[in-house]
């Protein structure tokens, strides 16, 4: 039930892409990414909805293939500071009223 | 408050003692949330409320953790007889809501989290 994230880990120079994905072996209502830097709490970066419906955040983004149960978080112009661990959470379509499930995180670590 | 707040942020216990873990959430968050956080690990959902309530406590390891949430605010979640196995970061999370009837679309604002070490 746990979704499986890929890479495991990516490691960038500044200025260079990378593409983060969520996959799931249930339907899902919806996927939530978060960022934690090293030694701090979760941060809550956005969440996608079935039915297309996108909460964003600033120079990231993302899509949610509801047939496959995949997201991918796409950082593009990475920058030193999208550096840490980034997890998927996905909310089951059925039953209803399910808690967050989180992946085991990807690590992106991004130098000058 | 500012934010989630956590306490204590740092516990060091013996083995087969009991300890209990504060969460403050975010006036007004009607969900909470408790995560385990082992070293190079994932996000271990544990347990949520909504208001004072349960629904889904599928996350417990055993029988020796327990949550409780009283008027709608403070959390706490009691291991006892801890185990070395225990030793992790547990983070509490809230929001706004618990999205009626689909689950959980808000999203979840965390604590610090608290570092527990079973020696």
């Amino acid at each position: 039930q746990q979704p499986v994230q890929s890479p495991q880990a990516v490691i960038l120079r500044e200025g260079e892409d990378a593409v983060i994905n969520c996959s799931s072996s249930k339907a899902l209502y919806s996927v939530h990414w978060y960022r934690q830097k090293h030694g701090e709490a979760p941060v809550f970066l956005m969440i996608l909805l079935k039915g297309g419906e996108q909460k964003g955040h600033e120079k990231i983004s993302a899509s949610f293939n509801e047939k496959k149960q995949q997201s991918s978080l796409y950082l593009t112009a990475s920058q030193l500071s999208y550096s840490g661990t980034y997890f998927c959470g996905t909310e089951r379509a059925n039953p209803a009223g399910t808690a967050l499930i989180f992946g085991k995180g990807t690590t992106l670590s991004v130098s000058s | 408050g500012a934010g989630v707040s956590q306490s204590p942020s740092n516990k060091v216990t013996e083995k087969g003692k009991d300890v209990e873990l504060r969460c403050d959430p975010i006036s007004g968050h009607t969900a909470l949330y408790w995560y385990r956080q082992s070293l190079g690990q994932g996000l271990e959902f544990l347990i949520y409320f909504q208001g004072n309530s349960a629904p889904d406590k599928s996350g417990l390891p055993s029988d020796r953790f327990s949550a409780e949430r009283t008027g709608g605010s403070v959390s706490t979640l009691t291991i006892q007889r801890t185990q070395q196995e225990d030793s992790a970061v547990y983070l509490c999370a809230s929001s706004l809501g618990f999205g009626t009837g689909v689950g959980g679309s808000y999203e979840q604002y965390f604590g610090p989290g608290t570092r527990l070490t079973v020696t």
